[in-house]
C-alpha cells in the first residue's frame, strides 16, 4: 500500500522565521498535495505538483512556498511565518488522476 | 464548479446501531468518488471509493454506492462500533488536480 511521511507530528516556531515540513513518499507518485485543515473551514489546497520541478498554486498559496527536487520528496515552505498560519497540514501523494489520494499523518504546527 | 455536500454533525449513535452519512455532489462529467476517515489526531485514511455510476465501494463494514441519478454517495454502516468515532469526509475528483472535500461529518459512538 501507499506510504506518505511526513516528518514531524507537532511542531514549534516563532513568528518570522523559515519553516520546512518535509512529506516523502515511496510508491513513485506523480502527483503530490500540500492541504491545510482547520476548524470550520475544512481542508483548503495550497500547492500540489505534478512532475519533479514542476509546481502549481493551489486555492491558498500565500504565505507559502514549495520544492520538489526529487520525486519523493515534497517540501512545503512558510517564507516568513506568522501566528495565522497555525493549523493541521497534511501531505498527500497520488499515482494519477482520478485515482485516491494517501494521505500521511499530518503536522500540527504552532506559530507562537 | 464542483462542490460536494455532506450532512451536518455530530451524528450520536450507540453501538450496533444503523449509520448513513448523506453525501450529494454538484460536478461536471464524471468524477470519481471517495470517503475519508479521520481519526483524532491523525490525517486522512482513504476508507472507500467508486469510479463510475452504479459502483459500490465497500471496506470494513462500510458501503457507498455512485448514484449518478441522485448526486449521491451516502456512507451507510449495518453495525456501528465505538472505534468507529471519526470525522468522515466524502471527496470527488474533478479528474485533473483537485480532490474537493466535503465539510465532513463527525460521528460519535457510545457503548
Amino acid at each position: 500500500d501507499v506510504k506518505v511521511t511526513q516528518s514531524s507530528r507537532y511542531l514549534v516556531k516563532r513568528t518570522g522565521e523559515k519553516v520546512f515540513l518535509e512529506c516523502v513518499q515511496d510508491m513513485d507518485h506523480e502527483n503530490m498535495f500540500w492541504y491545510r485543515q482547520d476548524p470550520g473551514l475544512g481542508l483548503r489546497l495550497i500547492y500540489f505538483s505534478y512532475d519533479v520541478k514542476m509546481k502549481e498554486k493551489g486555492d491558498i498559496p500565500e504565505g507559502y512556498s514549495v520544492s520538489r527536487e526529487k520525486k519523493e520528496r515534497f517540501s512545503l515552505i512558510l517564507e516568513s511565518a506568522s501566528t495565522n498560519q497555525t493549523s493541521m497540514y497534511l501531505c498527500a501523494g497520488r499515482t494519477g488522476r482520478n485515482q485516491p489520494q494517501h494521505f500521511g499523518d499530518g503536522t500540527r504546527l504552532s506559530i507562537l | 464548479g464542483n462542490s460536494v455536500t455532506q450532512m451536518e454533525g455530530p451524528v450520536t449513535l450507540s453501538e450496533e446501531a444503523f449509520l448513513t452519512i448523506n453525501c450529494t455532489y454538484t460536478a461536471t462529467g464524471y468524477p470519481s468518488l471517495f470517503w475519508y476517515v479521520q481519526y483524532p489526531g491523525e490525517g486522512l485514511q482513504l476508507l472507500l471509493k467508486a469510479t463510475k455510476a452504479d459502483d459500490k465501494g465497500s471496506n470494513k463494514g462500510f458501503e457507498a454506492t455512485y448514484r449518478k441519478e441522485t448526486t449521491s454517495f451516502h456512507l451507510e454502516k449495518g453495525s456501528v462500533q465505538v472505534s468507529d468515532s471519526a470525522v468522515y469526509f466524502c471527496a470527488l475528483s474533478d479528474g485533473y488536480n483537485k480532490l474537493i472535500f466535503g465539510a465532513g461529518t463527525r460521528l460519535a459512538v457510545h457503548p
